[in-house]
Formats: structure tokens, sequence, C-alpha cells
């Protein structure tokens, strides 16, 4: 398996432009992770699925910041508009069960914002 | 919310050294993980410890968990240049899906 997958790695844009990231999860596995990091604020639950569903949101910083999961196999995490704060790295991590959670990570996408 | 601390927040040492880092949290868990971070990398999962055990080894790595005192220690045998990487500790919030992961541990291998 490839893994997690994430695209693109790099994306710079500038302010109050649309950005949407990609995740693609490791195949079976039901539960999947949108998460932020930065230097000042460390590594943050933004939301996560189980089966294609959101179960809590509630680390989406604002109206701004938007997730779906229209399928198993892709979901995307988009900021309209952006601004320079959502600089930071984004990662997708998937789990295969409630129980035995270990969380596979994707390599992140760098996001830097003008 | 809960989070993981880890303690101390930056080591740095000679390779063939030991490296031990410590966790804390705050509340009841299921179980207690160890993840890595290479630089510009996602994080890879080294270790998990369930709530009914108190030791676990893997290779070169060793944990203990006490959940009298809600705490965790990473040690990392005979380090390498290689393990120079942020080590994070996560928790699972007391049988959440969600991972609540503390701010990392810096450490640097010196070769």
């Amino acid at each position: 398996d490839a893994g997690v997958i994430q695209s693109p790695r790099h994306e710079v844009t500038e302010m109050g432009q649309e950005v949407t990231l990609r995740c693609k999860p490791i195949s079976g596995h039901d539960y999947l992770f949108w998460y932020r990091q930065t230097m000042m604020r460390g590594l943050e639950l933004l939301i996560y699925f189980n089966n294609n569903v959101p179960i809590d949101d509630s680390g989406m910083p604002e109206d701004r910041f938007s997730a779906k999961m229209p399928n198993a196999s892709f979901s995307t995490l988009k900021i309209q508009p952006s601004e320079p704060r959502d600089s930071a790295v984004y990662f997708c991590a998937s789990s295969l069960s409630r129980q035995y959670n270990e969380q596979f990570f994707g390599p992140g996408t760098r996001l830097t914002v003008l | 919310s809960q989070q993981g601390e880890e303690d101390p927040q930056a080591l740095s040492i000679q390779e063939g050294e030991n490296a031990t880092m410590n966790c804390s949290y705050k509340t009841s868990i299921n179980n207690l993980q160890w993840y890595r971070q290479n630089s510009g990398r996602g994080l890879v999962h080294l270790i998990l410890i369930r709530s009914n055990e108190r030791e676990k080894h893997s290779g070169r790595l060793r944990v203990t968990l006490d959940t009298s005192k809600k705490s965790s220690s990473l040690l990392i045998t005979a380090s390498r240049a290689a393990d120079t990487a942020s080590y994070f500790c996560a928790t699972d919030e007391g049988g959440n899906n969600r991972l609540a992961f503390g701010k990392g541990n810096q450490v640097v291998v010196i070769p």
C-alpha cells in the first residue's frame, strides 16, 4: 500500500485565494483526520470523519475552512478565502478501527499564504 | 481538552547514549502512543501501550506507563544519528477515537 497520499506537497498562494488540499487515505481505513501544525500551536486536530461522515469539526478554526469526504478514498480541505495566518503544514491521517487507533499520516501539505 | 505534554522539550545527546522523554496527561485513557516526526515529514507511529500495560519494548524503544501518575516515558537506547527527530506522545482521550498530541520533544543525536 502506498500509504496516505496528500496533494499538493507545497502550495503558495495569495491572500484571498481559495486553497484546496487533497487526501487519499489508506484503503480500508474507516477514519480520516485533518490536522494543522504550526510552531506556535503545535499539532491541532481540525476535523475527522468516520465512514465518510464528519464526526467532530470543533477544531475547524472558522467558517472559511470546510472539509468533505465524498467517498472512502478521497477527502478535501478547503480554505476560502485564505489568509496569511493559515500558513502551516496540513496533515491528513487515517486509521483502521476504534479500539486500536494507530494513525497513519501523510507527508503533509506546506501552505504559504502571502 | 486533554493533551499529552512531553518533558523535556529539547534534548541533545551523543550517538550511543540513551535518550529519555516523559509525557503526562490529564484524564483516563485506553492507550497512549508515541510518534516520531523527521524534519519535513509526517508523523510515524512508533509504539502503543494500553492502559493495562506497564512496559513495552520495540527494538531499541522502551515505553513505560504509570496510570496512577498519568505519565509515560519513552527511552531510546544506543541512539543513532538517524534518531534525530521530534517525538510526540498522544492519548486517546478516554475512548474517543481522536488523539490528543503533545507539543513534541526535539531530540538531536550528535554523531
